[in-house]
């Protein structure tokens, strides 16, 4: 059974900080890494995607991913209140193969 | 440019009932994907399809039937409702296996509930 955990949280930060969410997952074929923000009561939306090991900025957003460890994080820097949600980590093994989700972290900034 | 809608937002129904939640995207995407949401589950994949007339079951599908005539459609029907399917459905489609990212992007998802 193929896994993606995530610590559920929920995790706080104030406003400006940065917050850290991490996953780990089990099957070490996997080749695609998405994170989704996910507001409450809304459809998840996609934040970024990583493939290869390393960092990859987005603005505000940093995706790191390392194989060897079978772990993604994502950071968000100067967090905002408009930050607070869910955040689902998804992996792929194969193209074309459904996303495997992890349950989400959630997270809170406190203005 | 509407992108992906499902149908109906809510629905309430009683047990034994067979409801149908429509799925309908205008991207062309060649893959489509539902999954239920419950709270300490997270998403779960009930069922997907690659193409028209294609589909496969994911890790939930008992209970569940879909099909797939024409590929901006995925209607997911629940034969006979029962309690344990109160749930919110998401319908994603993406356009993977055509050298892109596999991302998948959702609708905004119906909220049913079985009495």
């Amino acid at each position: 059974q193929k896994e993606v955990e995530q610590n559920s949280g929920p995790l706080s930060v104030p406003e400006g900080a940065i917050a850290s969410l991490n996953c780990t997952y089990s099957d070490r074929g996997s080749q695609s890494f998405f994170w989704y923000r996910q507001y409450s009561g809304k459809s998840p939306e996609l934040i970024m995607f990583i493939y290869s090991n390393g960092d990859k900025e987005d603005g505000r957003f940093t995706a790191q991913l390392n194989k060897a460890s079978q772990y993604v994080s994502l950071l968000i820097r100067d967090s905002q209140p408009s930050d607070s949600a869910t955040y689902l980590c998804a992996v792929n093994g194969q193209a074309g193969t459904a996303l495997i989700f992890g349950k989400g972290t959630t997270l809170s900034v406190s203005s | 440019d509407a992108g992906i809608t499902q149908s109906p937002r809510y629905k309430i129904t009683e047990t034994g009932r067979q409801v149908t939640l429509m799925c309908h995207q205008t991207w062309s995407h060649s893959y489509m994907f539902w999954y239920r949401q419950d709270l300490g589950h997270g998403l779960r994949l009930i069922y997907y399809s690659a193409a028209a007339d294609i589909t496969d079951k994911g890790e939930v599908p008992d209970g569940y039937v879909v099909s797939r005539s024409k590929t901006e459609n995925f209607p997911l029907t629940l034969e006979s409702a029962t309690r344990s399917q109160t749930s919110v459905y998401f319908c994603a489609s993406s356009n993977a296996g055509l050298a892109t990212t596999d991302t998948q992007y959702f609708g905004p998802g119906t909220r049913l509930t079985v009495l």
